[in-house]
């Protein structure tokens, strides 16, 4: 069964200080991969994806991620955080195009990471 | 361009009332997805819906829940006789083709059973 880890509940950082936000994933081919940012009783925005092709992804907000397929990871990473950038954030798999290995049919998420930036 | 809808924004119920969570999806999309969120977790699947045609509802409980997404209308989450275990967010996403293409989120019914 497909699953994504997300190992730090909690990350602070400083204002203006580097970020990056784990994410493990565990799935039987290389699934469709997302990040989504959540904040305060709000839904959630898609920062994210990858689908194929370069494995260093642009996003929104000034984010990127990288897909490592030997470790199975899809790291966040942004160079300078505003305060702005608190928030839930939460990795997601999915299933690529014609697979066949079985799972439910909606994305998979982390738990999340509560990202919390001090001044 | 609207995103996705969902309404109410917050219900509150009984235990034992039934509950009705509805969602619009984005112009264009004909695929629909429920997750529920408890606090302090991810988001799990529920439910995907085609127009008139439940695709997968792998993640649903199999009792008191049942979803559907009309040939008109919004797709309706529909939880009878609930329970304080119901107490969850539960947010609506849609995405325009059959697999897994982008899904884009609705901000969420919050539901608090009393």
């Amino acid at each position: 069964a497909q699953s994504v880890t997300q190992p730090d509940i909690h990350i602070t950082v400083s204002e203006g200080a580097s970020l990056e936000l784990r994410c493990n994933y565990s799935y039987g081919a290389t699934p469709y991969l997302f990040w989504y940012v959540q904040s305060p009783g709000q839904g959630l925005q898609l920062l994210l994806k990858y689908f194929s092709g370069d494995t260093l992804v642009q996003g929104i907000k000034g984010f990127e991620a990288e897909f490592k397929r030997s470790q199975s990871s899809f790291n966040l990473r942004k160079p300078s955080v505003h305060w702005s950038d608190a928030a839930e954030y939460f990795c997601a798999v999915g299933a690529p195009r014609g697979y066949s290995g079985g799972g439910a049919d909606g994305l998979t998420f982390g738990k999340g990471t509560h990202l919390i930036i001090q001044p | 361009n609207a995103g996705v809808m969902q309404n109410p924004r917050h219900l509150v119920r009984r235990r034992g009332q039934e509950a009705r969570l509805r969602c619009s999806p984005m112009k264009g999309h004909s695929h629909v997805y429920w997750y529920r969120q408890l606090p302090e977790e991810g988001l799990k699947f529920m439910v995907y819906l085609q127009k008139e045609n439940i695709i997968d509802e792998s993640g649903m409980p199999k009792e008191r829940f049942s979803a559907e997404f009309p040939k008109e209308g919004p797709s309706i989450l529909r939880i009878q006789q609930v329970v304080r275990g119901d107490s969850a967010a539960y947010f609506c996403a849609s995405s325009p083709g059959l697999y897994q293409e982008t899904q884009y989120f609705g901000p969420g019914t919050r539901l608090l059973v009393l």
